[in-house]
């Protein structure tokens, strides 16, 4: 069964704070996917790797950067999280060239106070 | 004119019944045209493709028109566990975007017994 897990599914950070989100999949996905999901807004696209240390800014990249440096694993990290960035993050991963069958993690309910 | 414009809903109707969401896209260049599915409180799915030639997998059936720039998803005999909220995905316009989907802001069914 292909699986995406995300660190938390909860998350309560105050503004100013360095929020680490980690995105792991067991799939052999060459791509990985974070975006967030707001109501009336949709999901987002923040960031997107099609590689181990390879990283693509998608739609709404600013106030956050991607790490990625094993295949695996991807992780999103707001470097100094502001309350416009309280939102659910949901994380993806694809195969190359099935980029359009994304599988999804749960998601991380992130509130910034 | 928005990227991916889906009707919010909510639809709201009986076991049995058929019911069709639509979509339109602004983007001309689109290539590739999907509908996920969302549960309440859980990840996005893969539901299908939309093909130009019509597709359909059971009780689903997706229609794609390109002249119109617009999709379609029918649902025939509607059960309790269609309801979710259905998404609309278009892929950005060729060349090395392709990878990107952009996702409507979904379409609300609640299916009553």
């Amino acid at each position: 069964d292909v699986k995406v897990t995300q660190s938390s599914r909860y998350l309560v950070k105050r503004t100013g704070e360095k929020v680490f989100l980690e995105c792991v999949q067991d799939m052999d996905h060459e791509n990985m996917f974070w975006y967030r999901q707001d109501p009336g807004l949709g999901l987002r696209l923040i960031y997107f790797s099609y590689d181990v240390k390879m990283k693509e800014k998608g739609d709404i990249p600013e106030g956050y950067s991607v790490s990625r440096e094993k295949k695996e694993r991807f992780s999103l990290i707001l470097e100094s999280a502001s309350t416009n960035q309280t939102s659910m993050y949901l994380c993806a991963s694809s195969r190359r060239g099935i980029f359009y069958e994304q599988y999804f993690g749960p998601g991380t309910r992130l509130t910034v106070t | 004119r928005k990227e991916v414009e889906q009707d919010p809903g909510p639809f709201n109707v009986p076991e049995g019944a058929t019911v069709a969401f639509n979509c339109t896209y602004s983007n001309s260049a689109s290539q590739s045209f999907f509908w996920y599915r969302q549960d309440c409180r859980k990840e996005p799915k893969l539901l299908m493709s939309v093909y130009s030639s019509g597709n359909e997998d059971g009780r689903f059936t997706a229609q794609l028109n390109r002249a119109s720039q617009y999709i379609s998803l029918l649902i025939r005999d509607s059960k309790l566990s269609d309801s979710a909220t259905y998404l609309c995905v278009v892929t950005a316009g060729g060349g090395g975007s392709n990878y990107k989907l952009t996702f409507g802001k979904g379409t609300l069914l609640t299916v009553n017994p």
